[in-house]
């Protein structure tokens, strides 16, 4: 009963610093995303995958990188850590787009804070 | 563009009083698919449900029922005497991709409503 696992939970951060974010999926799943969300906000897209080497820009983009180089795997790449990129991630995927059939399967996220 | 609004940023009652989170969205997609998601203070995001916009029935779980209308563009949630358990934050999101304006995938969220059940 795996589904959408992050890893880490927490971290801290030194800014300029880099480190990535791993989220994997056991369920063969095409699509998959990563959102951020700020405190008293909702949760904003920041890239996303329809499919192994296809990534796309979400809404807040800047400062991440990721890759797709397998079904299971997409992993979020903070280059320069700033203070701004402090902030609760979470990855999500789902079989079809919109969500339709299973809908989407969130995982449980990562706390970074940048100090 | 897509846009989720839940003008209700907090809402406090006392247990087992009936409680009604707004949500108005926008899309230029004519299908597309709306959902609620619980986030209790533990922090991850609980599936509650999915509507498609082919679907008006409204829906009831319990406790809970969800009225969607597309005349006004809502999908308001209800929740009938609340229970202290209830107490988290509410999001209402959309899943569309508006072909004729680009568009991202994934689901446009809206900001929540932190809702307090006192006991």
């Amino acid at each position: 009963n795996a589904g959408v696992t992050q890893t880490p939970k927490f971290r801290i951060l030194k800014i300029g610093q880099s480190m990535t974010l791993q989220c994997a999926q056991d369920m063969n799943h095409n699509y998959m995303y990563w959102y951020r969300q700020d405190p008293g906000m909702g949760l904003k897209l920041i890239y996303y995958s329809v499919g192994a080497g296809i990534t796309d820009k979400g809404e807040v983009p800047n400062g991440y990188n990721v890759s797709r180089s397998t079904t299971e795997d997409f992993p979020l790449r903070l280059e320069l850590a700033a203070p701004s990129q402090t902030s609760v991630y979470f990855c999500a995927s789902s079989y079809e787009r919109r969500g339709q059939g299973e809908g989407y399967t969130f995982g449980s996220g990562t706390r970074l804070t940048v100090v | 563009a897509q846009k989720v609004t839940q003008a209700q940023t907090e809402i406090s009652v006392v247990e087992k009083e009936d409680v009604t989170l707004d949500c108005v969205y926008e899309t230029r997609d004519t299908t597309y698919y709306l959902f609620w998601y619980k986030q209790p203070p533990s922090g991850e995001l609980v599936f509650l449900i999915r509507r498609n916009s082919f679907d008006e029935q409204n829906e009831i779980s319990g406790r809970y029922s969800w009225n969607f209308q597309k005349s006004t563009s809502s999908f308001n949630f209800t929740i009938t005497a609340s229970q202290v358990v209830d107490s988290a934050v509410y999001f209402c999101a959309l899943s569309a991709v508006e072909y004729s304006g680009g568009g991202a995938d994934g689901l446009t969220f809206g900001k929540g409503t932190h809702l307090i059940i006192q006991p």
